[in-house]
C-alpha cells in the first residue's frame, strides 16, 4: 500500500481482557516500530524490528506487553489483562534499511485503545 | 540519556502571517537526525522537515523552514504565510546514530485564526 495501515482504528475494551493491535508497514520498509501516545505521558517508544535481528523491546512497560512481526512484514502488538493506564494511541511506524533519507519513520494513523 | 523539550505548549498565528516553533535538544553525539511532525486531529503523524546534524544548512521545504544551531542545540521551525491547514500539534524528534527510536518533544499546539 501506499503507507502504513492500522487496525483497528479505535478499540473499546474492558479492564483484564486482552488486545491485539495490527500494523501493516509500508512494502519493502524493513524497520518497523511501535509508539504509544498518552496525554500523561506523551510520545514514548515501546519496540523496534529491524529486518531479523532481535527486536529491541527496551522500551515496553510490562511483561504484558509484547509484539510480533510474522514474515518480516505485518506485526501484532498484544496487551494482556488490559488496564486503564494502558489507554493511548498506539502509533506503528516503519522505515527502509539504514542510510540517508531513507533513516525518516512514516506512521500509520495510530489505533486509539480505551480500557474501560 | 538525549532529551527533547518544546517550550511551548500552545501558539497561535494569523493566517498569512509567520510563526516559529522552539525545540531544544540535549545529546553528547555529534552525529544525528532532527525531524519535525505535524499530528492533525486525524492523528496521522506527517512529516513536514528533516534535518542531518552534519549539514550546516537549514533545511527548507516550501513554506516550512528550520534553524538549526548545533552548538546551541537548537532546532526551530519556521511556518511562513501560515495558512488554516497548518492548525495541529507539532513534534520535534531526535534520533542518533547508536539507537533508531525517535525521542519526542511534549509538542506545541498551534493554532491558525483566519
Amino acid at each position: 500500500g501506499a503507507g502504513v495501515s492500522q487496525s483497528p482504528s479505535n478499540k473499546v475494551t474492558e479492564k483484564g481482557k486482552d488486545v491485539e493491535l495490527r500494523c501493516d508497514p509500508i512494502s519493502g520498509h524493513t524497520a518497523l516500530y511501535w509508539y504509544r501516545q498518552s496525554l500523561g505521558q506523551g510520545l514514548e517508544f515501546l519496540i523496534y524490528f529491524q529486518g531479523n535481528s532481535a527486536p529491541d523491546k527496551s522500551g515496553l512497560p510490562s511483561d504484558r506487553f509484547s509484539a510480533e512481526r510474522t514474515g518480516g512484514s505485518v506485526s501484532t502488538l498484544t496487551i494482556q489483562r488490559t488496564q486503564q493506564e494502558d489507554s493511548a494511541v498506539y502509533l506503528c511506524a516503519s522505515s527502509s534499511p539504514r542510510g540517508g533519507l531513507q533513516e525518516t519513520q512514516y506512521f500509520g494513523p495510530g489505533t486509539r485503545l480505551l480500557v474501560l | 540519556a538525549q532529551t527533547v523539550t518544546q517550550s511551548q505548549p500552545e501558539m497561535s498565528v494569523q493566517e498569512a502571517e509567520t510563526v516559529t516553533l522552539s525545540c531544544t535538544y540535549d545529546t553528547s553525539e555529534s552525529d544525528y537526525y532532527l525531524f519535525w511532525y505535524k499530528q492533525p486531529p486525524s492523528r496521522q503523524m506527517i512529516l513536514v522537515i528533516r534535518q542531518e546534524a552534519y549539514k550546516q544548512q537549514n533545511a527548507t521545504e516550501n513554506r516550512f523552514s528550520v534553524n538549526f544551531q548545533k552548538a546551541a542545540k537548537s532546532f526551530s521551525l519556521k511556518i511562513s504565510d501560515s495558512q488554516l491547514g497548518d492548525a495541529a500539534m507539532y513534534f520535534c524528534a531526535y534520533r542518533d546514530y547508536n539507537t533508531d527510536k525517535l525521542i519526542f518533544g511534549t509538542g506545541t499546539r498551534l493554532q491558525v485564526f483566519p
